[in-house]
């Protein structure tokens, strides 16, 4: 099984500020996303990670509040632009090899927004 | 669409007693099912899943869980609860003709063990 490591594991940021969340494979993975996790909710999508090309977002998110990077197949960074205290969550990474059971996911990284 | 409903938040057992969290879905297709399990500070694990194969599906730690299609559920059970079972579930529904198979999960269940 694919190892996934997410850094920061957690962060408390200022209003306005940014933050970028890095997430490494130690295997090529051919499918990359990124999750939020707000408090007592479920985990939403935020977007497909796309190697090489723009990432693919799902409704109510954006590329300017969530830019994505995914220079290869075992890296991926997701930005939190502007940052308001609506944005404290937790946000997981995740990779996918070959068959869709083999879905991996990083610890998370815990967002606190002052 | 689909969606995953989880019923209560939080569930606590006494060690050695049946667990049981429970999942109901709905979906306008033939779904698969998954139980995640995320235990403090680590990564979400898959427990089990259901691609229509069996009906009663077994995962690791002695899980196991029922599709029972009339019911629209997918209910999580182990029949001894051990102390290290101590941790967040997920249930988590997938739409298997989909592009990209995106889950989409429950809310979560905190399942506290007591000794």
């Amino acid at each position: 099984s694919a190892v996934i490591s997410q850094k920061p594991s957690r962060d408390i940021c200022q209003r306005g500020t940014s933050l970028t969340i890095q997430c490494q494979v130690d295997s090529q993975v051919t499918m990359m996303f990124w999750y939020r996790q707000q408090p007592g909710q479920s985990l939403t999508l935020i977007a497909t990670a796309n190697q090489g090309s723009e990432a693919t977002y799902e409704s109510g998110f954006v590329i300017d509040k969530f830019p994505i990077s995914r220079p290869n197949l075992t890296f991926s960074t997701l930005t939190v632009s502007n940052m308001s205290p609506e944005d404290s969550s937790i946000y997981l990474c995740s990779g996918r090899t070959g068959t869709f059971e083999k879905l991996f996911f990083g610890s998370g990284t815990q967002l606190s927004v002052l | 669409a689909q969606s995953v409903t989880q019923l209560g938040s939080h569930v606590s057992v006494s060690e050695g007693a049946l667990v049981l969290l429970r999942c109901n879905y709905s979906s306008s297709v033939p779904p698969y099912l998954f139980w995640y399990v995320q235990y403090p500070n680590q990564g979400l694990q898959l427990l089990l899943k259901y691609t229509s194969a069996a009906t009663l599906v077994k995962g690791i730690n002695g899980f196991e869980a029922e599709f029972k299609k009339s019911e629209t559920s997918f209910h999580l059970t182990k029949p001894s609860a051990h102390m290290s079972d101590a941790a967040e579930y997920f249930c988590a529904v997938s739409d298997p003709g989909g592009s990209n198979y995106k889950l989409t999960f429950g809310k979560g269940t905190l399942l506290t063990v007591n000794p």
